[in-house]
């Protein structure tokens, strides 16, 4: 069974700082992996999507990484501001419908 | 504006009634998803639809029902049979392989 998980939990960085958030996987078997960015009480707002043939994506200050073998992906944020503060969560797509969702990263960028 | 809503933003029930949160979404998409966040845990899938009148349980179906009868509408109504509704409500869909999530509904039934 499909298991995801992101650690830290919860990340406190002052601002300017570049940041590394890591979410793996159980079964390397994964159609693609999104990650997400969720305010409190909000909805998701997709970030990246990495399709499963692919290394990497960039948009903006963000750049997610996936390496299968290893079951790992990475979301790093470069020059960390306070709006960045959010939860962001990763999810891989198994089969053609099934998403399976980490439990997320709380980020507090202190100004 | 293409995305997907939920109404209402806030709901209030008393225990032992039904109530039905809506999801519509304008992004021509052919699935559609309800899932359940409650505090310190992460997404659990309750019900989806691959298909306009065709539609699957997920992990946490008990006590829910969906409907799936317009490519754009998939309602969710949680019965008095589920046992703890109290909760946050996350619709979504997705086209190519991508999800897309409504703001929410967050339900408090006392």
């Amino acid at each position: 069974k499909q298991e995801v998980t992101q650690i830290p939990a919860a990340l406190s960085v002052p601002e300017g700082e570049n940041l590394v958030l890591n979410c793996s996987f159980t079964d390397s078997a994964i159609y693609n992996l999104q990650w997400f960015r969720q305010d409190p009480g909000k909805g998701l707002t997709s970030l990246l999507l990495i399709q499963s043939s692919q290394r990497e994506q960039t948009s903006g200050r963000l750049n997610a990484s996936l390496d299968k073998s290893s079951g790992r992906s990475t979301l790093y944020i470069a020059a960390s501001q306070p709006g960045d503060s959010a939860t962001y969560l990763c999810a891989v797509l198994e089969g053609t419908y099934k998403y399976i969702f980490g439990t997320g990263t709380r980020l507090k960028v202190l100004a | 504006d293409g995305g997907i809503t939920q109404s209402p933003k806030y709901l209030f029930r008393k225990e032992g009634q039904n109530v039905t949160l809506s999801c519509e979404q304008n992004l021509n998409h052919d699935a559609m998803y309800w899932y359940r966040q409650d505090p310190g845990q992460g997404l659990r899938l309750i019900y989806y639809s691959q298909i306009v009148n065709d539609f699957q349980k997920g992990d946490i179906a008990e006590g829910y029902s969906v409907s799936r009868e317009k490519k754009e509408s998939f309602p969710l109504t949680v019965t008095s049979a589920q046992k703890n509704p109290t909760a946050f409500y996350l619709c979504a869909s997705s086209g190519s392989r991508e999800q897309y999530f409504g703001p929410g509904t967050r339900l408090t039934v006392t």
